[in-house]
């Protein structure tokens, strides 16, 4: 079946370390894949967006992996602080180049002082 | 205004009856999407509407549920004869060709 999965165990870390999220995907070949931040009660905010011909984008603290061999992205956080609490979602175009997302279950981030 | 608008932010009603969840998307955005989220569960795709084409209605649970976009900005999405099961917030996203979605804050329904 088709799916995208991620870490739906919380993450804790500790303040000041690089959190660590990963979004897998079966059976879909999407041309954009994205992660975005929601916050409690929030709609999710847009992160950032990493294209299938590209292996890293970075942002500020931010750095994103995609690797459409292994299906697989990796979304890092550097020098975590506890305002970077949240839960994270990863969402791909299932139908390659159409726009049309699909999320993943999301991870929640709890970043300790 | 600059983002993505819902109404109405909560709704309660009774089971079986009909409700409305309005969208108004940002100006000039193409693209218009509707996802419901239950408590502690990711985004489920309901239905996308991208500019002049038929929307992709492929994610509405069942014929319970219709949505429409009218002169390609502000949408509406209903819900016939409501089941507790509907219970959840729903949000909608637009876009324009990049792709980046941007979110409302949700409309929150709960149905006795």
């Amino acid at each position: 079946s088709q799916k995208i999965e991620q870490n739906s165990e919380a993450l804790n870390i500790q303040e000041g370390k690089t959190a660590t999220l990963t979004c897998n995907y079966t059976n879909y070949s999407p041309a954009y894949l994205q992660w975005y931040r929601q916050d409690p009660g929030r709609g999710p905010v847009f992160l950032l967006l990493i294209r299938e011909n590209e292996k890293e984008k970075r942002k500020e603290r931010l750095k994103v992996t995609f690797d459409t061999t292994l299906k697989q992205s990796l979304f890092h956080i550097t020098a975590s602080q506890p305002a970077d609490s949240a839960t994270y979602l990863c969402a791909l175009d299932i139908t390659s180049g159409t726009y049309k997302y699909i999320f993943g279950t999301g991870t929640r981030l709890k970043v300790l002082a | 205004g600059a983002g993505v608008s819902q109404s109405p932010s909560n709704k309660v009603t009774e089971k079986g009856k009909d409700v409305e969840l309005r969208c108004d998307p940002i100006s000039g955005h193409t693209a218009l999407y509707w996802y419901r989220q239950s408590l502690g569960q990711g985004l489920e795709f309901l239905i996308y509407f991208q500019g002049n084409s038929a929307p992709d209605k492929s994610g509405l649970p069942s014929d319970r549920f219709s949505a429409e976009r009218t002169g390609g900005s502000v949408s509406t999405l209903t819900i016939q004869r409501t089941q507790q099961e509907d219970s959840a917030v729903y949000l909608c996203a637009s876009s324009f060709f990049t792709g980046e979605l941007f979110f409302g804050e949700g409309s929150r329904l709960t149905v006795l």
